[in-house]
Order: structure tokens, then sequence, then C-alpha cells
């Protein structure tokens, strides 16, 4: 049972457009979200994270929008450069005493020159 | 400089052979984590721990052991190797701030086959 989806394997935008990246989630005791990318060879770094006492964190070009009554966030790049071509993970915790952290399947976002 | 290691970085084994993989963080983070990474299927959690002496399962437990003795070490134990544990395993650590991971440091990876 996935409980994190990020149901686009890929997506692929022009640098300088918006990159919008969705994940959702079935577990409604999920509270706390994140988003890390990964370059190949590399382990995975963080990116930005959201309480689900907020809707929206921004930092820098980086937004993230949560939607709890959808069970949805979603990551905005603006503007998209090459160097943001990268495998981007969705992740989810419940938080309180429960400490595990659940992972989507990753999207690829290549962003084109 | 802040960082997670993980050793070996590569290691191909047989089925059945115990080996274990270390990480270290030097952070002073109170929770670390395994992970392991396949195709199609993302990043999944193995194991994670909250403190010394205190860890629990992750989504994908099964044929993996952890201990957490002093605070910056993680090992991940696999007790008797099977070849459906073949993949790339990430350490991480960070401190826990409200519900989650406060900016989690992830270790290079650890390419594991298992023949």
């Amino acid at each position: 049972d996935q409980q994190v989806k990020q149901n686009s394997p890929s997506l692929s935008v022009q640098e300088g457009r918006i990159s919008i990246l969705n994940c959702d989630y079935t577990n409604s005791m999920f509270d706390y979200f994140l988003w890390y990318k990964k370059y190949p060879a590399e382990g995975p770094t963080f990116l930005i994270s959201i309480s689900s006492i907020k809707d929206k964190n921004e930092d820098g070009r980086f937004t993230v929008f949560l939607n709890k009554s959808a069970k949805h966030l979603s990551l905005h790049i603006v503007p998209s450069q090459p160097g943001d071509s990268a495998v981007y993970f969705c992740a989810a915790s419940s938080g309180g005493s429960n400490y595990k952290l659940t992972f989507g399947k990753g999207t690829l976002l290549t962003v084109n020159p | 400089e802040a960082q997670v290691t993980q050793n070996p970085r590569y290691l191909i084994t047989v089925t059945g052979k115990k080996l274990t993989v270390t990480c270290s963080q030097n952070m002073n983070h109170e929770y670390m984590s395994w992970y392991r990474q396949d195709p199609g299927l993302g990043l999944r959690q193995i194991y994670y721990s909250m403190n010394v002496e205190v860890t629990d399962k992750g989504d994908v437990p099964e044929g993996y052991k952890v201990s957490r003795k002093e605070k910056r070490n993680f090992p991940l134990i696999l007790e008797s190797p099977s070849p459906n544990q073949t993949s790339l395993y990430f350490c991480a650590s960070s401190l826990w701030a409200g519900g989650g991971p406060d900016t989690q440091y992830f270790g290079p990876g650890t390419r594991l086959t298992v023949l």
C-alpha cells in the first residue's frame, strides 16, 4: 500500500519556466512533509519542508504548497535552471512519537537549456 | 565539515555471508536512519533510531538489523544476505524538529550486490 504517491515518473521543462512537482498521500495522520533532491551517484539532499499547520512555505526559488483536504502537496521551482535537473522525492511523517519517514517513488525533472 | 560517512561504498558478496555497513555522523544528531533505493521503488526506510539504544522498524526491515550503541554510529547488519537485498543503501542523520527530521543529511551511498 503506497501511502505517498508521485504519479509522474518524469517531467521536462524549459529553463526559466516553472516546474511543478506533485505528490499525493493517503495517510491522514501525516502532518509533516519534505522534499529532497537527488543527483545520480550522490545521496539525497534536503530541499524544503512544510508542517500541516501551514499551507505554504517558501525558500528562494522553491515553494511547497500543501492542500490537506485534498491530501496533496506540490513543489514549485521558479525559475527552473538546468542545475535543477535531478530526481525529486516527496516524503511524509506523522509526527508525535512516530519517527518513521515514508517516501514517494520520485519524479525525474529535466530542465532543458 | 558536517558529514555522514558510510563504508564500504561498494560491496559484492555472496548469499548468506554476514556483512555490516557502517554509518557515522559528526553533527551530534539524535535521529539516524537507513534507506534503500531500488529502480521504480524510490527510497524506502529500513530502520531508524531516535537515540542511543532506541531503534524501530521502517517500511522494509525484513532481513536487516541495526544497533545504536553510540550516538554517532548506526551500523546496518545483514545477517544472511540474499540477492533481493542487492540495492543502493543510504544512511542519514538529522535533528528532529516538530513533526519531522530537520534538514536530514545523507551519506554518499553503499552499492551492495549479493550474488
